[in-house]
């Protein structure tokens, strides 16, 4: 596709109901990186894979947050038992190669609202 | 300490006016710069890198790096309306991951 796609666009959840967001990043694209971001706040690192790998998940707040990418293409982040505090935009980006990681290509988030 | 600081405004300039965005980061170890821009309820777009020292021009933005101060800053000069937006200070030490700032809310007036 022209650029990074992300669904659901919103997503309402009850306490406690588990979520998956999905991200399809930009064909060709190694590097695809998971970031979260509260109302007013930058970006905050989340996960990030190359290809099917996850080489860093650090940012991962608590074990309720999973994600994987299987096969190196279409990404999935998944919150289990949703909780208040996990209300943020979660922003899917993704980049060519290794060389060139820092120019990101951000899809335009899915906005998690946990009631 | 954040690792990453930028005052949140609003900066507010006339159209026209040069806009002057800074940001000041505690890793001395940060290798690469970026600023990116963020229109509400939109997703950051990447607008300057910078790697070294010094001054990097490109069109109407010029981001300005000292590493030795641990600050790096972007001008916009004859700012339009459409340079309304949040702007994004992002540091990466090495590695993959970018940590970025909270933003600058730059609002230019008619």
């Amino acid at each position: 596709g022209a650029g990074v796609s992300q669904s659901p666009r919103y997503k309402v959840a009850k306490r406690g109901q588990d979520v998956a967001l999905r991200c399809d990043p930009i064909s060709g694209h190694v590097s695809l990186f998971w970031y979260q971001q509260a109302l007013g706040q930058g970006p905050e690192f989340l996960t990030y894979f190359q290809n099917e790998a996850q080489l860093d998940k650090s940012g991962l707040p608590s074990d309720r947050f999973f994600a994987e990418r299987p096969e190196g293409s279409v990404s999935t982040l998944k919150i289990q038992r949703t909780q208040q505090e996990d209300s943020a935009v979660y922003l899917c980006a993704s980049s060519l190669n290794r060389q060139s990681e820092e120019k990101l290509f951000f899809g335009s988030g899915t906005q998690l609202s946990v009631l | 300490q954040k690792e990453v600081e930028q005052n949140s405004g609003p900066l507010s300039v006339p159209e026209g006016a040069i806009a002057s965005l800074n940001c000041t980061y505690s890793d001395r170890g940060s290798q690469s710069f970026f600023w990116y821009r963020q229109y509400s309820g939109k997703s950051p777009e990447l607008i300057m890198s910078i790697y070294s020292n010094g001054d990097k021009e490109d069109g109407r933005f010029t981001a300005q790096l000292n590493k030795a101060s641990q600050y790096v800053s972007l001008l916009i000069r004859d700012s339009q309306p459409s340079d309304s937006a949040t702007y994004l200070c992002a540091v990466k030490r090495g590695g993959n991951k970018l940590t970025f700032g909270t933003g600058t809310q730059l609002k230019v007036e008619l």
